[in-house]
């Protein structure tokens, strides 16, 4: 079992350029969660999916930042621009069916994104 | 609305020794709780959750956790802490009547000393 992938593991860009983060979740499962780590502001959720659909993107900071799920299998979160206060570690997770009510998230290892 | 307070940024204990991370929760409904764990450089790691039934739910790697409706605390608990221990703990609630967020708390850093 592979668990969720995320990549790239670390990203250093500089301030206006475009960011794209994947993640491919755990095989079966049906839903995502996209989350935001700062030691400002803790573990932030900033969307989720089931069955592909976004259900809610309420964390959504602004329009800067989009979140796609094409697929079962992938997802993509998008910065565009980039500012040094999107700095911080971005998790992907998923669950299996359910997953937002009470069923275990499973994290990917995270993306850790500095923007200079 | 939810939402679930840690209130000590660290615990120290001694190696050998019990430890407790605290947590209360705020919810409507039925509240679901789950505590993760988060080793440095990391993704969090499911330990335990409590959805229903007995009270103290027991995990991953010798910890358990007690749920006190009345107190509305989730807190965990391990015997006897281990080095390999320390890591941040997080605290995580979702109502029963809800769809959705679940919510973590700020986290929790234990430190086990040898």
């Amino acid at each position: 079992d592979a668990g969720v992938i995320q990549s790239p593991r670390h990203e250093v860009t500089e301030m206006g350029q475009e960011v794209t983060l994947r993640c491919k979740p755990i095989s079966g499962h049906n839903s995502l969660f996209w989350y935001r780590q700062t030691m400002m502001r803790g573990l932030e959720l900033l969307i989720y999916f089931n069955n592909n659909v976004p259900i809610d993107d309420s964390g959504m900071p602004e329009d800067r930042f989009s979140a796609k799920m094409p697929n079962a299998s992938f997802s993509t979160l998008k910065i565009q621009p980039s500012e040094p206060r999107d700095s911080a570690v971005y998790f992907c997770a998923s669950g299996p069916q359910g997953a937002y009510g009470t069923d275990t998230q499973y994290f990917g290892p995270g993306t850790r994104l500095t923007v200079l | 609305a939810q939402s679930v307070a840690q209130p000590e940024d660290q615990v120290n204990v001694a190696e050998g020794n019990p430890l407790t991370v605290k947590c209360t929760y705020s919810v409507s409904g039925n509240p679901y709780l789950f505590w993760y764990v988060q080793y440095p450089n990391r993704g969090l790691q499911f330990l335990l959750k409590y959805i229903t039934g007995d009270n103290l739910v027991k995990g991953s790697y010798g910890f358990e956790a007690e749920f006190n409706k009345s107190q509305t605390s989730f807190h965990l608990k391990k015997p006897s802490a281990l080095v390999s221990d320390s890591a941040l703990y997080f605290c995580a609630v979702r109502g029963s009547g809800n769809t959705g967020k679940l919510i973590f708390g700020q986290g929790t850093t234990l430190q086990v000393k040898p």
